[in-house]
């Protein structure tokens, strides 16, 4: 079935970059996904990548994807305080998203 | 454009009561499904939806049931609560599984 792992916690200083990584079993999208959730609301969606791409960047995000290896990252550069949320992977055409990373931005 | 919407937004219930917690979406998607979240933890799948009148089970569909009449409701309900069902209940919906996922803001629940 299907298996989505990422790690838990990341936490980092105002003003570094953040690398949330997320490894899968199997994928067969069209898109992969990542989503945003912040403190008491839903998730949304914060940027994707087709599946027939390596990179793509949208401003401060870089989203690298290593098919061969099943490994999908999301780069912020300059975190802020305010990207401080639940992060989440989503790189099946199913309903199945990954556990979620926790970044914590310092001031 | 209201997009997915939950309601109600909090809910306590006694052990044993049931009770159904609503999802409207107004984009005409086809797919729908619920998930929980317990603190600390991903989305874990209840149910889902691939269009008007067809259902399917997620990873963790005991003590729930839903139906799904219209393509715009996809309503959940619990059966009979118990304390293990105390969490946070997400619905969402997209045009196609594998297009972007659209939530509700959520429905917390506590069962005493």
């Amino acid at each position: 079935g299907e298996d989505v792992e990422q790690s838990p916690f990341l936490s980092v200083r105002e003003g570094d970059s953040s690398v949330i990584n997320c490894t899968y079993t199997d994928s067969s999208s069209t898109y992969l996904y990542w989503y945003k959730q912040e403190p008491g609301a839903g998730l949304q969606l914060l940027t994707y990548i087709f599946s027939n791409m390596d990179m793509k960047q949208d401003q401060r995000l870089t989203v690298l994807l290593n098919k061969k290896d099943k490994h999908l990252s999301l780069r912020i550069a300059d975190t802020q305080t305010g990207d401080s949320a639940i992060y989440f992977c989503a790189p099946f055409n199913k309903f199945y998203f990954g556990s979620g990373t926790k970044l914590n931005v310092k001031p | 454009n209201a997009g997915v919407t939950q309601t109600p937004k909090f809910q306590v219930l006694k052990t044993g009561q049931s009770m159904t917690l609503q999802c409207a979406q107004d984009m005409n998607h086809e797919y729908m499904s619920w998930y929980r979240q317990d603190p600390g933890m991903g989305l874990r799948l209840i149910h889902y939806s691939v269009g008007a009148g067809i259902t399917d089970q997620g990873e963790v569909p005991n003590g729930y049931n839903v139906s799904r009449s219209t393509t715009e409701d996809f309503p959940l309900r619990l059966l009979s609560a118990a304390p293990s069902q105390t969490s946070v209940y997400f619905c969402a919906s997209s045009r196609t599984v594998n297009t972007e996922a659209f939530f509700g803001q959520g429905t917390r629940l506590t069962v005493v």
